[in-house]
């Protein structure tokens, strides 16, 4: 099974800040990588597919980018409602594999 | 617009059975591998497997693979997810999703406890 590790689990932001979350592999999956957002009592919902594609609707702030075993989200000008835990998942092999998250907090 | 409702959840007592559903909307249900994923209280996510068009190839997570059983009837739109022996290490919510993961529905608690 394909381990994925995310860094940090979480951190401290600032409205307008740029933010870098990472996610690394254990073994290489190659671009099959998706990122989720998850605000309190709601659902995962789809950022990015496929390393650095974005889903329908997501503000172009939010970037995916990786090959192999690193990978990296960003949100370019952090906003109040991006404050929330962001998931990465692998499915380059089965089962496909979340990473532990990353909590994004206010200052 | 995609919609996925799951139902069913509640508060089972250990060893016991529980089947879940999820009923889909707002797209052809029956193009679609669906699957299921776990979140435990406070905790990460878990994906728990997944069920091609036409029911023919079921992948699960190994760790699940002699308790959980994933079912779909395309007549009725609806996903299934049948759990046996369960223990207080499957209380989580349960979340039915497309199996790409871009679509999910709104989740359903499941409590093992005597």
């Amino acid at each position: 099974e394909t381990v994925m590790t995310q860094s940090p689990t979480s951190m401290s932001t600032s409205i307008g800040e740029r933010v870098t979350l990472n996610c690394k592999a254990s073994q290489s999956v190659g671009i099959n990588v998706d990122w989720y957002q998850q605000t309190p009592g709601q659902s995962p919902k789809l950022l990015i597919y496929g390393a650095s594609n974005r889903h329908t609707g997501v503000p172009d702030r939010f970037t995916g980018s990786g090959f192999g075993r690193d990978f990296t989200l960003t949100i370019s000008n952090m906003e109040a409602e991006d404050l929330a835990v962001y998931y990465c998942l692998q499915y380059g092999s089965i089962p496909p594999t979340f990473g532990g998250g990353t909590k994004l907090e206010l200052k | 617009e995609v919609k996925l409702v799951e139902s069913g959840g509640g508060l089972v007592q250990p060893g016991r059975s529980l089947k879940l559903s999820c009923a889909a909307s707002g797209f052809n249900f029956n193009d679609y591998w669906m699957g299921w994923v776990r979140q435990a209280p406070g905790k990460g996510l878990e994906w728990i497997g997944e069920i091609n068009k036409d029911s023919s190839t079921i992948n699960y997570t190994p760790s699940l693979k002699d308790k959980f059983t994933i079912s779909r009837d395309n007549a009725q739109n609806t996903l299934y997810l049948q759990m046996s022996k369960l223990g207080s290490e499957d209380t989580a919510i349960y979340y039915c999703a497309r199996a790409s993961l871009d679509y999910w529905g709104q989740g359903v608690m499941v409590t093992v406890s005597s």
